[in-house]
């Protein structure tokens, strides 16, 4: 049992530069999000999906999509890198949302130059 | 877009003593958790609170959530090395979709 996965743990791209963070579960979990986390700022949430084919904006959604095909791939994509987009993003999942355990990965630490 | 705050941001201590971390809001939450984060790894579940006024004690973190459910508190007792890291409060949104976390409390427990 695996629980979340991510890749790749370590990124650096240029401005402007498109790519995709990878986010995988295998707890059947219906509720999977992402989010950044910056000094002293806590996590703020990119985007949640409560299910396959379901996606929501979060608190920072802008220059980021997401998609969610099947139960157990959410991935995130960046559309054009900009240096405000440096941070260590987390993928989460759970039952539900709210009051049910988030389970995290391991983050990805992203620099944009 | 709910709001909330924890303090004190940075926390240094030794050994034995005791501390209460605090998350703050003006809004009301249906349900708040707390995680506990270390270096080079995502945040792990620590408690979930759930009705206003609720207390509950994890071995020597007792954690409680305020009678109006706006606000939460984290006391560790008799502090230890190992209860080093970063600890983020998080609360559930009226609508159930969103978790909101407060900017964190990073505690140093010195030996």
């Amino acid at each position: 049992n695996a629980g979340v996965t991510q890749t790749p743990k370590f990124q650096v791209l240029k401005t402007g530069q498109s790519m995709t963070l990878q986010c995988a579960q295998d707890m059947n979990h219906e509720y999977m999000s992402w989010y950044r986390q910056d000094p002293g700022m806590g996590l703020r949430l990119i985007h949640y999906s409560v299910g396959a084919g379901i996606t929501d904006q979060g608190e920072v959604p802008n220059g980021y999509n997401v998609s969610r095909s099947t139960t157990e791939d959410f991935p995130l994509r960046l559309l054009s890198a900009a240096p405000s987009q440096t941070s260590v993003y987390f993928c989460a999942s759970s039952y539900e949302p709210g009051m049910y355990e988030q389970y995290f990965g391991p983050g990805t630490r992203l620099t944009v130059t | 877009t709910q709001l909330l705050e924890q303090s004190p941001q940075f926390l240094s201590i030794q050994e034995g003593e005791n501390l209460t971390v605090y998350c703050n809001s003006s809004s009301v939450f249906s349900s708040l958790q707390w995680y506990r984060q270390e270096p080079g790894e995502g945040p792990v579940l620590l408690v979930t609170v759930v009705t206003g006024g609720e207390v509950k004690k994890l071995k020597r973190l007792t954690f409680q959530f305020g009678d109006a459910r706006k606000d939460s508190s984290l006391h560790i007792t008799a502090a230890q090395p190992g209860d080093t890291g970063l600890y983020l409060c998080a609360g559930e949104d009226n609508a159930g979709n969103m978790l909101t976390f407060g900017g964190g409390t990073r505690l140093m427990v010195k030996p």
